[in-house]
């Protein structure tokens, strides 16, 4: 079965500074995968996804994120962080099959600290 | 505008009531769907509609009924509430058949306290 985990629970990272949040996923087949941010009292928005072709895709808001398949990952990427990056930021995977269904990670809650 | 919307933003009630969710996008989307996002803030998926017809239903309670009277509205009620269905609601919706490649929408969500 398809799982998608987050090993970082929360991260506080300077402002001005780089981030990198880290997802791996357990499928056989290449997935689709998603990155979707929280903010505090919202719903989630999608910042990226990834389905096939070039395996840095660029998304919303200066974000990236590289799919390595010779590791399962799916990291989040930005070089230059700001306040309004402060959010729960959660990685998502879909294995297509005839039952497919997307799964979320348990999320990464990012602090920026001024 | 907003592009989907949830009332009521909170809900508290007693165990054992009926409580009902309304959703509504007004992206002209075929597709919607409720996912609940529990304490540790883990989101699951419960159900998607896609054209008033039901595609996905999870292993939620039969205490749960979503309802969808026309495409640009998916209701959420919920029997019989137990402890354990406290949670945050989010409703989402997305363009064409509900394959996962169409970019979701998410609602504000509802936050569901049973006493």
């Amino acid at each position: 079965a398809q799982s998608v985990t987050q090993p970082d629970i929360h991260i506080t990272v300077s402002e001005g500074a780089s981030l990198e949040l880290r997802c791996n996923y357990s499928y056989g087949a290449t997935p689709y995968l998603f990155w979707y941010v929280q903010s505090p009292g919202q719903g989630l928005q999608l910042l990226l996804k990834y389905f096939s072709g070039d395996t840095l895709v660029q998304g919303i808001k200066g974000f990236e994120a590289e799919f390595k398949r010779s590791q399962s990952s799916f990291n989040l990427r930005k070089p230059s962080v700001h306040w309004s990056d402060a959010a729960e930021d959660f990685c998502a995977v879909v294995a297509y099959s005839s039952a497919s269904k997307i799964i979320f990670g348990s999320g990464t809650r990012l602090s920026i600290r001024p | 505008d907003t592009a989907v919307s949830q009332t009521p933003k909170y809900l508290v009630t007693q165990m054992g009531n009926d409580k009902s969710i309304k959703c509504e996008q007004n992206l002209g989307h075929d597709t919607m769907y409720w996912y609940k996002q529990d304490s540790k803030k883990f989101l699951k998926i419960m159900f998607s509609y896609n054209n008033k017809e039901l595609i996905i239903n999870e292993t939620v309670p039969n205490r749960f009924s979503p309802k969808s009277p026309d495409k640009a509205h998916l209701n959420l009620h919920i029997n019989s509430l137990e402890l354990g269905d406290s949670a945050v609601y989010f409703c989402a919706s997305s363009q064409g058949t509900g394959g996962w490649t169409d970019t979701q929408y998410f609602g504000p969500g509802t936050r569901l306290t049973v006493l």
